[in-house]
């Protein structure tokens, strides 16, 4: 069974809408989470992380806001999307004191 | 400032050949990196990864990535490649603490021809 998944796959939008992705871990205690963002033919780049249930540090400001409403759980969202907004997100997990981080299949965003 | 450079930008290979993805980092601290790689249309997937000790690290799929310390580099081989390898490759360099921060370099895409 796999320990991350991400949903939706993938999603078309329209600027100005509200966007909101998720991610759970499964199997897992207490894992730091992390939202990543690549751009259509770029690089990752890390938007936010989690240590714990209800705190999460932003990383890059692009007009995006995260929240971890339960230890298994990360949510990615805005309530009104940019054109830049279009791109993969990714989300991945590691367990506190280890050094590898593992990522989820991702969600594609197309904001037009 | 850390970063991480991949040269080339795209690779392109006959299957059964070697294959060589190159990888160089700059980081003042002690350096934890790893090789990811992506397939059409997914996630990362890590390959492998080095911490400490031996220089030469083992992957999935018969890769393997040698650290030069003296170089700043961590570069990704494979001795013989498949059609199936054919991808986008990342190398990154972990930031110690708590933000789990991987600088990713711009990726490989790899091109096999049969």
């Amino acid at each position: 069974a796999q320990t991350i998944h991400q949903w939706p796959v993938a999603e078309i939008k329209a600027v100005g809408s509200p966007l909101s992705l998720g991610c759970t871990i499964k199997g897992k205690s207490s894992p730091n989470l992390y939202w990543y963002w690549q751009a259509t033919g770029g690089t990752l780049q890390q938007l936010f992380y989690s240590i714990t249930v209800g705190q999460v540090e932003s990383v890059v400001q692009l007009n995006l806001s995260a929240s971890r409403p339960k230890d298994d759980q990360f949510i990615l969202s805005t309530e009104k999307l940019l054109l830049s907004h279009s791109g993969f997100y990714l989300c991945a997990w590691r367990l506190g004191g280890a050094e590898t981080l593992y990522f989820g299949s991702g969600t594609r965003l197309t904001v037009l | 400032a850390q970063s991480v450079t991949q040269p080339d930008a795209r690779v392109t290979v006959s299957e059964g050949a070697s294959l060589q993805l190159r990888c160089k980092y700059s980081y003042s601290g002690t350096p934890y990196l790893f090789w990811y790689v992506q397939y059409p249309r997914q996630g990362l997937q890590l390959l492998l990864k080095y911490y400490s000790g031996d220089p030469v690290v083992q992957g999935v799929n018969g890769f393997e990535a040698e650290f030069i310390k003296s170089n700043s580099s961590f570069h990704l081989r494979k001795a013989s490649v498949h059609w199936s390898d054919s991808a986008v490759y990342f190398c990154a360099v972990r930031i110690t603490g708590n933000t789990g921060k991987l600088i990713f370099g711009l990726g490989t895409t790899l091109q096999v021809q049969p």
